[in-house]
């Protein structure tokens, strides 16, 4: 198994581009989500999604949306860079969406830079 | 609102010594607490995971508690080694398909 995938690692964007992080997982979890990590702030959860087709909030989820067409797949997709979104991103995905055996599984993460 | 506090923020011992990390949460109706491996640049390893209802989990040198009642997990390193340097974090889940709530981690550096 590959485990969690993201693409691309790195990326720089001028503000008001828009761009699309790609996340996919080869081991049919059921619940994949989209965390940011910045200096002083900890993870903070954006996007999340229990099944295809379903989505929902996290704490900061202004300036980005979330579609789950497929299990393996959940991209997110930045709409207009700001630079406030320069950081790192980190997708995660876990079986049953996190009953009490469930490890929380992360991909390497994307380095995003916002000018 | 449940918050998780990791203390002190960056920890330096010498090798061979036997270490604990604290974690501390305000709600103690968890469902689960892992921790986390995360090596410089890179993505966040799980290390062990607590069910509510364990006291503890082993995997090697690794030891993690749960204390419900009182909000706290340690992870026990024993017979650290350089390559046990990284930032080890915290998480707490709530209940189920509830989000995880993360500490800010503990930057250990294990001198030679």
């Amino acid at each position: 198994n590959a485990g969690v995938t993201q693409t691309p690692k790195f990326q720089v964007l001028k503000t008001g581009q828009s761009m699309t992080l790609q996340c996919a997982q080869d081991m049919n979890h059921e619940y994949m989500s989209w965390y940011r990590q910045d200096p002083g702030m900890g993870l903070r959860l954006i996007h999340y999604s229990v099944g295809a087709g379903i989505t929902d909030q996290g704490e900061v989820p202004n300036g980005y949306n979330v579609s789950r067409s497929t299990t393996e797949d959940f991209p997110l997709r930045l709409l207009s860079a700001a630079p406030s979104q320069t950081s790192v991103y980190f997708c995660a995905s876990s079986y049953r969406g996190g009953g009490g055996t469930d490890t929380q599984y992360f991909g390497p993460g994307t380095r995003l830079t916002v000018l | 609102k449940q918050e998780v506090t990791q203390i002190p923020a960056a920890l330096s011992v010498p090798e061979g010594e036997n270490l604990v990390l604290n974690c501390s949460f305000t709600d103690s109706a968890i469902y689960n607490l892992q921790w986390f491996r995360q090596d410089p640049g890179k993505g966040l390893t799980s290390l062990l995971l607590i069910q509510s209802s364990q006291r503890e989990q082993t995997s090697g040198r690794l030891n993690a508690s749960l204390d419900k009642s009182s909000g706290r997990s340690t992870l026990y390193i024993a017979a650290s080694q350089p390559g046990d340097s990284a930032t080890y974090l915290c998480a707490v889940r709530t209940g189920a398909n509830s989000k995880l709530t993360f500490g800010k981690g503990i930057t250990l550096s294990v001198r030679p």
